[in-house]
């Protein structure tokens, strides 16, 4: 079974910070998703990632790819408290469509 | 506007009872998939459908069942509840049979097993 472990699991920062999250595996997929869940609400696409070593911005999100497609990072700079949620990474690889969600990165933006 | 829904957003039941989360999507998506969400796990796939009438298993299926009879709505079934099932139920839908595409996810079931 392959596995994607977040890091950290909890962050609380302030308004204008920057953070990185972390997305690991051993194995290697073939795409990367990161998707954001708000309170009451289903997980909403961010990005998609498929090459190794790509780098995608979304505003002030910027989303990488490891070389290797063993991992990936999410890094916000100067954080709002509208980025508050949970994040989620998951990878695509195994049966068409199927992915594997990471364990969750919940970030908390205060003022 | 895309729009995934789930019959109830809170649900409690009773030990040994059966349980029905039902799922309609409004895309015209052929793939569908039951997530169970639990705070430091992620989402892990329960069941999944290619088509009406058509399942296959994810990485936890044991204590769930599903049904797919028309092509928007997949149904997750379980057939005597207990506690450890207590969890956020959420469905998803995809238009592509593939893992770049897109997943539309409803709001969630919140049940609670007593």
């Amino acid at each position: 079974t392959q596995l994607l472990e977040q890091s950290p699991q909890f962050l609380s920062i302030q308004e204008g910070e920057n953070l990185t999250v972390y997305c690991n595996s051993s194995s290697v997929f073939s795409s990367l998703q990161w998707y954001r869940q708000e309170p009451g609400e289903g997980p909403v696409l961010l990005v998609t990632v498929v090459t190794g070593g790509e780098v995608k911005k979304l505003k002030r999100l910027t989303f990488q790819f490891g070389d290797a497609r063993k991992d990936s990072s999410l890094h916000i700079t100067a954080a709002q408290p509208g980025d508050t949620g949970l994040y989620l990474c998951a990878g695509g690889g195994g049966t068409a469509s199927k992915l594997t969600f990471g364990t969750g990165t919940r970030l908390q933006v205060t003022l | 506007d895309v729009k995934v829904t789930q019959s109830s957003r809170y649900l409690v039941k009773r030990t040994g009872e059966k349980v029905f989360l039902e799922c309609v999507q409004d895309m015209d998506h052929e793939n569908m998939f039951w997530y169970r969400q639990d705070p430091g796990l992620g989402l892990r796939l329960i069941y999944f459908s290619y088509d009406v009438k058509m399942k296959e298993k994810g990485d936890i299926p044991e204590g769930y069942s599903v049904s797919r009879e028309k092509k928007e709505r997949f149904s997750l079934i379980l057939e005597s509840a207990s506690t450890n099932q207590t969890s956020m139920y959420l469905c998803a839908s995809t238009e592509e049979r593939t893992s770049t595409d897109t997943q539309y996810f409803g709001p969630g079931t919140r049940l609670t097993v007593l």
